[in-house]
């Protein structure tokens, strides 16, 4: 079972360069959003999904964009990276918005310099 | 606003000790309460939840009880083994913050043999 797969796993970009992190899932989740989480404030929502089409904005968007044009795939895009989003990234997914598990991806470890 | 403060860690034990993980939060309202755990390289996932005060949640030999009076929520196990050697974060979700997750800082903990 395959889940939520984020890709890469690793990656270092220098100021100003882009890159978009994929996170893909094989459950027919409606539910999708990306996380950061970085040392000691827990995970802090970037953006998230309720379906194709539709994205929003979570707790810390700036910086980052998002588009959701299949249920499968949930991209995130760094137009201009800063050391400020040295992070690690973690995209998740669930049936809807309601109360149901959240499964979340392993991770994608990001370093700018 | 909703928060949620754990300890930091690193937590280190020896094997057959007894863990104790503590987290508080703060919310508007009344919160569902989780425990996500995260192994070396792989995604979080759900350990246990409670969804009402005294509800006590358990998996794997975990338990924690969800204690309104403490606002608490302390994820314990009487007798870890190496393998529960993880990142373990504290989380709550409310249905008036469209069920967003909040997420602790995380916790490490290591188990010695």
């Amino acid at each position: 079972n395959a889940g939520v797969t984020q890709t890469p796993k690793f990656q270092v970009l220098k100021t100003g360069q882009s890159m978009t992190l994929q996170c893909a899932q094989d459950m027919n989740h409606e539910y999708m959003s990306w996380y950061r989480q970085d040392p000691g404030m827990g995970l802090r929502l970037i953006h998230y999904s309720v379906g194709a089409g539709i994205t929003d904005q979570g707790e810390v968007p700036n910086g980052y964009n998002v588009s959701r044009s299949t249920t499968e795939d949930f991209p995130l895009r760094l137009l201009s990276a800063a050391p400020s989003q040295t992070s690690v990234y973690f995209c998740a997914s669930s049936v809807d918005r309601g109360e149901n598990i959240q499964y979340f991806g392993a991770g994608t470890r990001l370093s700018v310099l | 606003g909703n928060s949620v403060t754990q300890m930091e860690g690193p937590v280190t034990l020896s094997e057959e000790a007894f863990l104790t993980i503590n987290c508080t939060y703060t919310a508007t309202g009344y919160p569902s309460l989780f425990w996500y755990v995260q192994y070396p390289g792989e995604g979080l996932q759900l350990l246990l939840k409670a969804t009402k005060a005294d509800d006590k949640g358990s998996n794997k030999g975990f338990e924690a009880t969800y204690r309104k009076e403490t606002t608490s929520f302390h994820l314990e196990k009487g007798s870890v083994q190496v393998s529960d050697s993880a990142v373990y974060f504290c989380a709550l979700r409310l249905k008036a913050a469209g069920n967003k997750l909040t997420f602790g800082g995380g916790t490490r903990v290591l188990v010695k043999p």
